[in-house]
């Protein structure tokens, strides 16, 4: 089952912020956030594991909430490079992934 | 990502024949995986393989085959293409060497148009 995310797009301006959620109906053990730009192949930003942890790849932080099934992404003073489609991806600890439908961020000068 | 290689990267082609998508990597990785993309369905898993005598199911194999060659191969067929299998194909590997569910690194993609 894929996971849901939330929202499905969302329109920024340089340097404001946004939060992309993703919650799962299963338990999970990591969840995976990709960002595809148009045309693209998905590029890795980063894994958040069990136990809560926050990681962050520039301006972009992530959160995981095990127990609530729930990862969300933080765009921090967002950037024209950040401009995409954001996937998580659901890892329920069997080497394999169940992607989101995705949001699409589009970040305006 | 040049390491993740897909041939061809776009094709057209009709009802009924048979396709072979075909995907080769530099990376060293044991585990492969075949996605479609469809416009606002996200990243569904086809096939994976977590080495050359491993071939499992994903969500939507059905009308799909694979092969593992090699652990460096790893190619996707369909046997009677259908129009409803016209997507962007993406195949993606990852190392199992590093424990866990380690990043996936995904090829360019085949944009496949059935006719």
């Amino acid at each position: 089952q894929q996971p849901v995310q939330s929202p499905q797009a969302v329109i920024l301006r340089e340097g404001e912020d946004a939060v992309i959620n993703c919650s799962s109906s299963k338990a999970l053990y990591s969840v995976h956030w990709y960002r595809q730009k148009h045309g693209e192949a998905p590029v890795f930003l980063m894994i958040l594991l069990k136990g809560g942890e926050q990681k962050g790849h520039d301006k972009i932080s992530a959160s995981f909430n095990e127990k609530k099934q729930q990862s969300s992404l933080y765009l921090t003073a967002s950037q024209l490079s950040y401009s995409g489609t954001y996937f998580c991806g659901t890892d329920s600890n069997d080497y394999k992934l169940s992607f989101g439908a995705g949001t699409t961020v589009t970040v305006r000068a | 990502d040049a390491d993740v290689t897909q041939t061809p990267r776009n094709r057209i082609t009709k009802t009924g024949k048979r396709i072979m998508l075909e995907c080769s990597q530099t990376k060293g990785h044991d585990r492969m995986y075949w996605y479609r993309q469809d416009p606002g369905l996200g990243l569904r898993l086809i096939y994976y393989s977590f080495d050359v005598k491993d071939i499992n199911k994903g969500e939507i194999s059905d009308g799909y085959s694979v092969s593992r060659q090699a652990q460096a191969k790893f190619s996707l067929s369909l046997e009677s293409a259908i129009p409803n299998q016209t997507a962007l194909y993406f195949c993606a590997t990852s190392d199992s060497r590093a424990g866990g569910n380690q990043p996936q690194h995904f090829g360019d993609g085949t944009r496949l148009s059935i006719l």
